[in-house]
């Protein structure tokens, strides 16, 4: 669906434990990004990339790392998870030129609940 | 770095009215200005943008207008329906590489 697909779509997992989404485009985009989503604070960016091994963080980025070893695939990775991290991430992809230049296409999002 | 203000929060109209919500940016060099709406349960999805060399943008029954000056943009929607009930979020970009969110506002059309 559009291009971009996140894995798990559910997760629940113990405080104190690893935890990894993923994200997987098929639309050669540059740019990826890992938002949180909470009651209140809407979207907020965790880390974003703008090429392969190029990252930045963003507003939220304590507690969380991200990896990008090839185009197609952005890693989010809570190295000991806490209830705090409780949340739904969206991943999303953005284009660099053209029409579409701007616009991020998001993937269908994944529930994390830390117990 | 970038800041976004959304309001109002949550809005409730009667369905055929107008519905405007209101966002505010901090960056005078943010140029590009997207909405996203959001259904229960689903994915952001665009349904307009500007960009700062224009100050008003249409696309059927909504609008966007923006103004510099002030720094602030505002989504319009007429003659609402009950499939607009949804949350709608602004954004701004910063520094080319960033898209910064306001909090989003709740809109709902009562029958």
């Amino acid at each position: 669906d559009a291009g971009i697909t996140q894995s798990p779509r559910h997760k629940v997992t113990e405080t104190g434990t690893p935890v990894t989404l993923r994200c997987h485009q098929t639309e050669n985009h540059r740019y990826m990004y890992w938002y949180r989503q909470d009651p209140g604070h809407g979207l907020r960016l965790i880390h974003y990339s703008y090429g392969v091994k190029d990252t930045d963080k963003g507003e939220v980025s304590d507690g969380y790392s991200v990896s990008r070893s090839k185009t197609e695939d952005f890693l989010l990775t809570l190295e000991s998870a806490t209830s705090s991290q409780t949340s739904v991430y969206f991943c999303a992809i953005r284009g660099y030129s053209g029409i579409g230049a701007n616009v991020l296409t998001f993937g269908a999002g994944s529930r994390l609940t830390v117990l | 770095g970038e800041n976004v203000e959304q309001h109002p929060s949550t809005l409730s109209v009667q369905e055929g009215d107008s519905a405007v919500i209101k966002c505010t940016y901090s960056d005078s060099a943010s140029n590009y200005f997207p909405w996203y709406k959001q259904e229960l349960g689903k994915r952001p999805q665009l349904i307009i943008d500007i960009r700062s060399n224009v100050g008003e943008k249409k696309d059927q029954r909504i609008a966007v207008t923006l103004n510099k000056t002030a720094k602030h943009f505002s989504l319009h929607i007429t003659e609402t329906q009950p499939e607009d009930s949804a949350v709608y979020f602004c954004a701004a970009i910063q520094g080319a590489q960033k898209l910064v969110f306001g909090q989003g506002t709740r809109l709902t059309i009562n029958p």
